[in-house]
């Protein structure tokens, strides 16, 4: 059965540090893959979607940036956090080409101070 | 657009039926969705229905689609405090190398009142 893993569940960052928080989904070969961000709670802001290793979409010009380095691991990065990075990340997969749904992982609640 | 609206609190005693709403635009959709987001978790897929049906039931849940007035609902039945969540409405768009986008509601926080 497929699975995805989504770490760490919890981060407290200072401004100005780096960031990465890490995906990784399990059963499944060349899934598509989306980062998002969830501002308090509401609704949900698509950040990077991925097609397919090193095929990245960017949604939102910000300070983040994603990368996919293998088939199914999925990076969210930041050089230098802000204030307004605070949120509650979630890392999702869906299978190619189909109307599945999107499967999500637990989430990580990043608080920047 | 792309917009799909919910409202964003309903509040219903234990024991009542829910009942959340939501309009999409794409009448192009064939995929409706609903998902379930309990505090501080990811979200999970309740149910989905199909654009060429009018009505899916599953237990507890009863989603209707009009696919004419493109408004989709949510029914809840004898809501139970295990309910309490955001609950997503979303719809299926293709993209241009065909794959499928799902567009997303704002969500409608779902309280319960003993």
């Amino acid at each position: 059965s497929q699975t995805i893993h989504q770490w760490p569940a919890t981060l407290v960052q200072p401004v100005g540090s780096p960031l990465s928080l890490e995906c990784t989904v399990e059963g499944t070969s060349n899934p598509n893959l989306y980062w998002y961000r969830q501002a308090a709670g509401r609704g949900l802001q698509l950040l990077f979607y991925s097609v397919g290793i090193g095929q990245i979409s960017s949604e939102v010009p910000q300070n983040l940036s994603a990368s996919r380095p293998q088939d199914r691991q999925f990076i969210l990065s930041s050089k230098k956090l802000l204030l307004s990075d605070s949120g509650f990340y979630l890392c999702a997969w869906s299978v190619t080409r189909t109307n599945y749904g999107y499967t999500f992982g637990s989430g990580t609640r990043l608080t920047v101070v | 657009g792309e917009d799909v609206e919910q409202s964003l609190f309903l509040s219903v005693r234990e024991g009542d039926s829910s009942v959340i709403n939501c309009t999409y635009t794409d009448s192009s959709s064939t995929y409706l969705y609903w998902y379930k987001q309990e505090p501080g978790a990811g979200l999970q897929l309740l149910t989905y229905i199909f654009s060429n049906m009018d009505m899916k039931q599953d237990q507890r849940l009863t989603v209707l689609l009009n696919k004419k007035d493109k408004h989709l609902s949510l029914r809840i039945a004898d809501t139970q405090t295990g309910d309490s969540a955001i609950y997503f409405c979303a719809e299926s768009k293709k993209s241009g190398d065909s794959n499928y986008q799902l567009i997303w509601g704002a969500g409608t926080k779902l309280i319960i009142k003993p």
